[in-house]
């Protein structure tokens, strides 16, 4: 799977939108981009994935770059429950069953 | 639904001995896939079953091994243990029918090896 590069952690005050960036340069054109975040002391939490077309759902949005080369995860307002450290991975479809491959992903902060 | 079921959550064990884990899968789910945790190597993928199949496997010793039954529990065994075991062990499970299918991921057990 390619790689991925994401900050290793990043701040933010509650309930103001959050943009957590991850940078994708050597994507194919088949590797879907996932989101995973784990909250302290549980498993990884599917969040969100696309392919080219943003996408929204119910926990966060994520904006894909038009070269495919960058995308942001954007919680559009965070409360105390989103801190945690969030995973941005590549999926390529051609690949089969293959595992997820995290990488140390973002850690983010929310302060009250 | 009920989520993904990982037995038990804490093991303290010696070193040399061996341990097998538990998951049960959403039901429905016919892929499980086992993951460790550490704070120094992060998450690191270390086979998937499918119908009962092992259908990849990451880079680890063969003293790590799995296995799934047709009801898609799985259950994961690590022999021989060494300290650097020690680690969170997280299992997943998803329909393994499409690469866009996200992974469930269970609470982990804690192993800690002395």
């Amino acid at each position: 799977d390619a790689k991925t590069t994401q900050p290793n952690s990043m701040e933010s005050n509650e309930e103001e939108p959050v943009h957590l960036p991850c940078n994708h340069s050597t994507i194919s054109g088949t590797d879907y981009i996932h989101w995973y975040r784990q909250l302290p002391s549980q498993g990884p939490e599917y969040v969100i994935h696309g392919l080219t077309s943003n996408v929204n759902n119910r926990m966060a949005s994520l904006a894909i770059a038009e070269d495919r080369k960058s995308s942001t995860l954007i919680l559009h307002r965070a409360t105390l429950r989103d801190a945690a450290v969030y995973y941005c991975i590549l999926r390529g479809a051609g690949g089969g069953a293959d595992g997820l491959t995290f990488g140390k992903g973002t850690h983010l902060i929310i302060q009250p | 639904k009920a989520g993904v079921t990982q037995t038990p959550r804490y093991l303290i064990k010696t070193r040399g001995q061996q341990v097998t884990l538990s998951c049960s899968p959403i039901s429905g789910h016919r892929s499980v896939s086992w993951y460790q945790q550490t704070p120094g190597q992060g998450l690191q993928f270390l086979f998937e079953y499918f119908s009962e199949t092992q259908r990849n496997k990451g880079n680890f010793p063969g003293r790590f091994s799995g296995r799934q039954f047709s009801n898609s529990r799985s259950e994961m065994n690590v022999s021989t243990l060494e300290l650097g075991d020690s680690a969170l062990y997280l299992c997943a499970s998803s329909s393994g029918q499409r690469l866009i299918d996200g992974y469930t991921f269970g609470s982990g057990t804690r192993l800690t090896v002395v």
